[in-house]
């Protein structure tokens, strides 16, 4: 079984729109949790942590579920610069290693 | 930006070469890593540094070895590489890896090997 396991997608949504992308994890030791997000041939950027009580970020809302180790990031009011891969980032039992899913990939268009 | 940087950002080389890749993070980090980023696959982790100590090789081959002569640099040193080597190779940094988790990429050295 995958670390870390994210649907790839694409979604493609219109401008304005909400979507939820959803991101499960086998470890049940991991303490650590982020969304990532990735830009064609660009390098990962940090959006941001996930913490137990869930979070919120503008337009951009985190949740962590432990019971069933999923981790969701909700997107409202998409504009077309959210269009990117977004990371499921979580951190092993090992301490220094992150694992990473390998992406959903979002399409806004106008 | 981001305030990792990485030299060269595109190399192409043959099998038979050496060539070294160069991270510099101006973050004040303690902590500095190699990644290996091919298409479909997941960000895979290479090594790791803590303080200049090696703390984790995931079992990377040979050909690759990892340098870090300080806490703002890190090299990696290619060898006798092999065309599925292609991919790109992302540095990150982190406060402490024991206790900060938010890592920070440099932009990657896109690599080709022919």
């Amino acid at each position: 079984r995958k670390e870390v396991e994210q649907d790839p997608g694409p979604f493609n949504v219109p401008e304005g729109a909400t979507v939820a992308f959803n991101c499960t994890y086998s470890n049940s030791a991991s303490q650590s949790f982020f969304w990532y997000r990735q830009d064609c041939r660009k390098e990962p950027k940090l959006l941001m942590s996930v913490y137990s009580s869930g979070n919120e970020d503008g337009r951009f809302t985190a949740q962590l579920n432990r019971a069933s180790q999923y981790i969701s990031l909700l997107i409202r009011d998409s504009k077309l610069s959210d269009s990117a891969t977004y990371l499921c980032v979580v951190n092993s039992d090992a301490g220094y290693a992150l694992n990473f899913g390998k992406g959903t990939s979002l399409l806004v268009t106008p | 930006e981001t305030g990792v940087t990485q030299t060269p950002r595109h190399l192409v080389m043959g099998m038979t070469n050496k060539k070294s890749l160069k991270c510099e993070q101006h973050l004040g980090h303690n902590a500095m890593y190699w990644y290996k980023q091919s298409a479909k696959k997941p960000l895979e982790l290479m090594f790791v540094y803590s303080l200049e100590e090696r703390v984790e090789n995931n079992s990377v081959p040979s050909r690759f070895s990892p340098e870090c002569p300080n806490s703002s640099h890190l090299f990696l040193h290619l060898h006798t590489l092999q065309p599925e080597d292609s991919a790109l190779y992302l540095c990150a940094s982190s406060q402490d890896p024991r206790t900060s988790y938010e890592q920070y990429f440099g932009p990657g050295t896109r690599l080709t090997v022919t």
